[in-house]
């Protein structure tokens, strides 16, 4: 089976652009979740999603949103991006959006802001 | 802010046991600890998570003290590719929902 699948796997954008970024998670996972990881640290958690609706959301300004499809898919967005945004944004999908499951990342998307 | 202590490096030769320690010692009743590790330029793994018992998987095993403030992580047979940094999470599984916290982790360096 296929597992967390991320697009694209790497993408440059410029100050002030605004970029989408995109994420299947493992056939039969209903929960998406998103996390950042700047250069050298642990990832940090973004927001998470189950069933469509949002379940929680990290320390991270209104730049930056997401959202969940009917087939589970996300999308996480980020608007006016800054050089700071430069990160690797993780997907993680998990069957439900809580209980003791495991949640499952990709590989990520590495976004570049120059 | 992550609830574990980690070493921040540690090494291991090839073919040895890899016993990488993990303090969590706020740890409450009805969190789960967890195993991640990631290599780089990869997402992180999933390896192994328990409650209070003892867990083996063909990955690793976890072992868990009985006060329930720290746990090791075990890779029986070190290989160079389980250089990677490994990651120990408390969760608290109902009420947090999908939210895991990283700390710094281990860097485990496997060495010929």
């Amino acid at each position: 089976d296929a597992g967390v699948t991320q697009s694209p796997t790497h993408l440059i954008k410029t100050r002030g652009q605004h970029v989408t970024l995109r994420c299947s998670p493992i056939s039969g996972h209903k929960s998406v979740s998103w996390y950042q990881q700047v250069l050298g640290q642990g990832p940090q958690f973004i927001f998470q999603y189950y069933e469509k609706e949002e379940r929680g959301r990290g320390n991270f300004p209104d730049r930056f949103s997401a959202r969940q499809f009917p087939n589970y898919s996300s999308e996480l967005n980020v608007n006016a991006l800054l050089l700071g945004d430069s990160a690797l944004y993780l997907c993680a999908s998990s069957w439900l959006g809580w209980g003791n499951q495991p949640q499952h990342f990709g590989d990520g998307t590495r976004l570049s802001i120059l | 802010d992550a609830k574990t202590t980690q070493p921040t490096s540690m090494d291991c030769a090839e073919g040895r046991a890899a016993n990488l320690p993990c303090n969590h010692s706020t740890i409450s009743g009805n969190e789960y600890v967890y195993w991640y590790r990631q290599i780089h330029s990869q997402g992180p793994q999933y390896i192994i998570h328990g409650l209070k018992n003892n867990e083996t998987n063909e990955m690793a095993s976890l072992i868990i003290t009985e006060d329930r403030k720290s746990s090791t992580l075990i890779l029986p047979h070190a290989t160079l590719r389980d250089t990677a940094v490994y990651y120990c999470i408390v969760r608290e599984t109902y009420n947090q929902g999908g939210k895991l916290i990283f700390g710094q982790g281990t860097e485990l360096s496997v060495k010929p």
